[in-house]
């Protein structure tokens, strides 16, 4: 089974500053045959469900503000929020679904210094 | 607009029983592979359960192998988890997620609000 490690378990960003969440697999998420890496992002934010922010590792879910981008290959990867804003706050989880069983990262609480 | 909305959770006491019912509209159900991902209190996620969209291939984390089963009437549009054999560590809020294709290694664009399962004596 794939472990997902995330980076790190909290994080406090002023406002209009750039937040950094990294997100690590025991494996690569890379299928070579499509080139196309299996990691998503969601964001949780308090008493509601994860809502789907980023797949493929990079491409934004519709309606997702575009200062919340994802990035890497393989094994690593980031979510980069480029401008904090208070409704940011939240629990951040990176998943695999390069294979079953599919596995999430343990999330990184997001708040604001 | 898709809507998924759980049902069927409550208090149970170890060694029982309950289903869960997941009731989807907005989309084409029978399309899509279906999943159960559960978070117990103050931690994080975890995937449960995936069903193919017709139904014909299930998959099952491994503490739930043989006592969970999944399910799906694709004539009344909804997912079922029957539950057995419960445990105190099952005490969770439970997820029916819609995945984006017909499964299973698969990310989930549409989730429901949850419905808690508590497993106490």
């Amino acid at each position: 089974d794939i472990v997902m490690t995330q980076s790190p378990d909290s994080l406090a960003v002023s406002l209009g500053e750039r937040a950094t969440i990294n997100c690590k697999s025991s494996q690569s998420v890379l299928y070579s045959s499509s080139n196309k890496n299996y990691l998503a992002w969601y964001q949780q934010k308090p008493g509601q469900p994860p809502k789907l922010l980023i797949y493929w590792a990079s491409t934004r879910e519709s309606g997702v503000p575009d200062r919340f981008s994802g990035s890497g290959s393989g094994t690593d990867f980031t979510l980069t929020i480029s401008s904090l804003q208070a409704e940011d706050v939240a629990v951040y989880y990176c998943q695999q679904y390069y294979s079953t069983p599919c596995s999430f990262g343990q999330g990184t609480k997001l708040g604001i210094k | 607009e898709v809507q998924l909305l759980e049902s069927g959770g409550g208090l149970v006491q170890p060694g029982g029983s309950l289903r869960l019912s997941c009731a989807a509209s907005g989309f084409t159900f029978s399309n899509y592979a279906m999943t159960w991902v559960r978070q117990a209190p103050g931690k994080g996620l975890e995937w449960v359960s995936t069903i193919s969209g017709l139904g014909s291939s299930t998959y099952y984390e491994d503490s739930v192998k043989g006592r969970f089963t999944i399910s799906r009437d694709n004539s009344k549009n909804t997912l079922y988890l029957q539950m057995n054999t419960l445990r105190v560590d099952d005490t969770a809020v439970y997820y029916c997620a819609k995945d984006y294709s017909s499964g299973p290694d698969d990310y989930m664009d549409v989730w429901g609000k949850g419905t808690t399962v508590t497993v106490s004596s």
